[in-house]
């Protein structure tokens, strides 16, 4: 079935490091979603990307929307003990309903 | 604006017996989704509900039903638990099937089975 790869799985890194993940799959979509899931809590939306190409900023969060519309990455610049936990991807796709797939999770550790 | 709510936050039952859960999506909404979170794992898509009819269903055996209200409220109905079912049960909502292609997360309700 279709499915995202998303990378890297975990990310150890030192506070004020950049950041970087992205996912991949071999179908279209027509939306990329990225949420941010803390320990024990429902995942929270962070950017939503709706075109092609579109490069979307959200603080110190930036997403873009592949050119093939088969890729998106994230990027956190600067980061903060907070922004540790689990970022996961998801497409979206119209068809006769909307599908949304949902990368495995990129877990990241923040090391103040 | 009341977000994605989910009760019970926490629930524990024993083994073959049933759990129900529920969900309230946010106002405007009339896309309801359910998703498994087993413990240090990714979302597994359980349901899909949209207009009060189940619109698609994910890999998951037939003990695991729900429904949706005229007021787009949701209920997933867990039955014959067996322990592989504890998992944190995270509900979602967007607009319609028709425009609604960002969905909202609830926190979640965590299912333990002894």
């Amino acid at each position: 079935g279709q499915q995202l790869n998303q990378s890297p799985q975990s990310m150890f890194i030192q506070e004020g490091e950049d950041v970087s993940m992205n996912c991949t799959s071999s179908s279209i979509f027509n939306t990329w979603l990225w949420y941010k899931q803390d320990p024990g809590e429902g995942p929270v939306l962070l950017i939503a990307l709706y075109k092609a190409g579109e490069l979307t900023s959200n603080g110190r969060l930036t997403a873009q929307f592949g050119i093939t519309r088969k890729d998106s990455f994230l990027n956190i610049s600067a980061s903060i003990p907070s922004d540790v936990g689990i970022y996961f991807c998801a497409g979206c796709q119209n068809t006769g309903g909307f599908k949304t797939i949902f990368g495995a999770g990129t877990r990241l550790f923040v090391k103040a | 604006e009341a977000g994605v709510t989910q009760s019970p936050t926490h629930l524990i039952k024993t083994r073959g017996q049933q759990a129900t859960l529920r969900c309230s999506p946010i106002s405007g909404h009339t896309s309801v989704y359910w998703y498994q979170q087993a413990l240090g794992l990714g979302l597994q898509f359980l349901l899909w509900y949209d207009e009060g009819e189940e619109r698609n269903r994910g890999n998951f055996p037939p003990r695991f039903s729900g429904r949706q209200f005229p007021n787009y409220s949701s209920e997933l109905n867990v039955n014959a638990l067996e322990l592989e079912d504890s998992a944190l049960y995270l509900c979602a909502s967007s607009l319609g099937r028709i425009s609604g292609n960002t969905i909202y997360f609830g926190e979640g309700s965590w299912l333990t089975v002894v």
